[in-house]
């Protein structure tokens, strides 16, 4: 069985500030680790993925995560935050079996101020 | 951007009516997904297919069935629609286990 937990539905940062959105997740197999960026009314867009190798895994748009097995964390960070970086963050677990399927945390509303 | 289509993207029915949501890709991937997006709860996975005819229930998959005639497209069904139905639906798409999935745009159900 796999959960996700993220630390806060709302984060509110200022423009140029540093971005972190928390996660935790739990999972009996070694697992698969993602984050997701939704904007309003689009789908899910992968942001960045571990799969294995490197912990510190870079994405899209300046963020990057990296993966603490001790800690059973994959948190997701920016050195700088833009406007354009407003939307909703999803966390996201697979294990390795299992036909890929994903749990997914409630997910982390970034507001981004000028 | 991954070649997926979720139709119709609003549908506005009546509790009891049967809706049919239709996911089709253009990539040629095995793995299809339905997932369901509410407030509060993230995404949670409905029903998933490894293959043609091959699936299989997820998390949330009471009230709800699919089908998987081919490659291409992915149907769910709500074979008598409530209104805890009401939500967002996205199918997601994947080449492989273990590769992330794509997302559709969404389809959003309201049942009255």
């Amino acid at each position: 069985a796999q959960s996700v937990t993220q630390l806060g539905s709302h984060v509110s940062v200022s423009e140029g500030a540093l971005v972190l959105l928390r996660c935790n997740y739990s999972s009996s197999v070694p697992p698969y680790l993602f984050w997701y960026v939704q904007y309003p009314n689009q789908g899910l867009q992968l942001l960045l993925k571990y799969t294995t190798g490197a912990t510190l895994v870079k994405g899209i748009n300046g963020f990057e995560a990296e993966f603490k097995k001790s800690e059973t964390s994959f948190h997701l960070t920016k050195p700088s935050a833009h406007m354009s970086d407003a939307a909703e963050y999803f966390c996201a677990v697979s294990g390795r079996t299992g036909y890929g399927t994903l749990t997914f945390g409630r997910g982390t509303m970034l507001l981004v101020s000028p | 951007d991954a070649g997926i289509t979720q139709s119709p993207r609003h549908k506005v029915t009546e509790t009891g009516t049967p809706v049919t949501l239709r996911c089709h890709q253009t990539e040629n991937h095995r793995y299809m997904y339905w997932y369901r997006q509410d407030p509060g709860h993230g995404l949670r996975l409905i029903h998933y297919s490894y293959g043609v005819k091959d699936t299989d229930k997820g998390e949330v998959s009471d009230g709800y069935s699919v089908s998987r005639s081919k490659t291409e497209d992915f149907l769910l069904t709500l074979e008598s629609a409530t209104s805890s139905q009401t939500s967002v639906y996205f199918c997601a798409i994947s080449g492989t286990d273990n590769q992330p999935q794509h997302f559709g745009d969404g389809t959003r159900l309201s049942i009255l």
